[in-house]
């Protein structure tokens, strides 16, 4: 059973056009969750750490938030140059980190 | 601002040949891991080092699979006897803590098995 579900798996939107990337986990004791974006044949570069439920962070056109069973990564007015695969990644306890599968985003011009 | 750099970025080898990837971890990072990504699929863990030695593994990471801080500053992924299935792109990854806190990725290694 994976522990971090990502959805939609793909998504397209004109620039300009808000919405939200979901990611559910069912783990017991969540040290911290992390959203990570990855271009293509790159490596994940660092978005976001959620450490408890109620917790926002923000950082230009991206917002994440917690709650005790999903994280939404919120993209206001997005541009072009935000399409890739945003990762979600969850810490049970010390274990390593658990990735989901990611969304792939497609921002059109 | 400080970064992981990984060597080579890509790398091309025979089946059965050695390959030994290589990593410089942030400065200040104490935890250091190794992750793959098969194309088109999740990325996954293989293996934590802390105070010079393996803290956890997972079962991808068997036999074929060794991990050295050779001096202060390398660390260094060793596939013994590739094979076509190892094709992947291989991150290296630091953090100054274990739990909880941030884990930083370098670009990636990526390994091509023919």
């Amino acid at each position: 059973e994976d522990q971090v579900t990502q959805s939609p798996e793909a998504l397209r939107l004109q620039e300009g056009e808000s919405s939200s990337l979901n990611c559910s986990y069912t783990v017991s004791g969540l040290r911290g969750l992390f959203w990570y974006r990855q271009d293509p044949g790159k490596g994940p570069e660092f978005l976001f750490t959620l450490y408890s439920a109620g917790e926002e962070k923000e950082k230009e056109r991206l917002k994440a938030t917690l709650t005790k069973k999903e994280s939404f990564l919120h993209i206001t007015a997005p541009k072009p140059e935000d399409s890739a695969t945003y990762l979600c990644a969850v810490q049970d306890g010390n274990t390593p980190l658990v990735f989901g599968k990611g969304t792939r985003l497609s921002v059109i011009a | 601002e400080p970064e992981v750099t990984q060597t080579p970025s890509h790398q091309v080898t025979q089946m059965g040949q050695e390959v030994i990837l290589r990593c410089v971890p942030i400065s200040n990072h104490l935890y250091f891991y190794w992750y793959r990504q098969i194309l088109g699929q999740k990325v996954e863990f293989l293996v934590s080092f802390y105070n010079n030695e393996i803290s956890e593994k997972s079962e991808i990471f068997d036999d074929q699979f060794s991990v050295e801080r050779p001096d202060g500053s390398n660390f260094t992924l060793k596939i013994r006897s590739t094979k076509l299935e190892d094709s992947a792109m291989y991150f290296c990854a630091s953090s100054f803590d274990r739990s909880g806190n941030t884990i930083y990725f370098g670009e990636g290694s990526w390994l091509t098995v023919v």
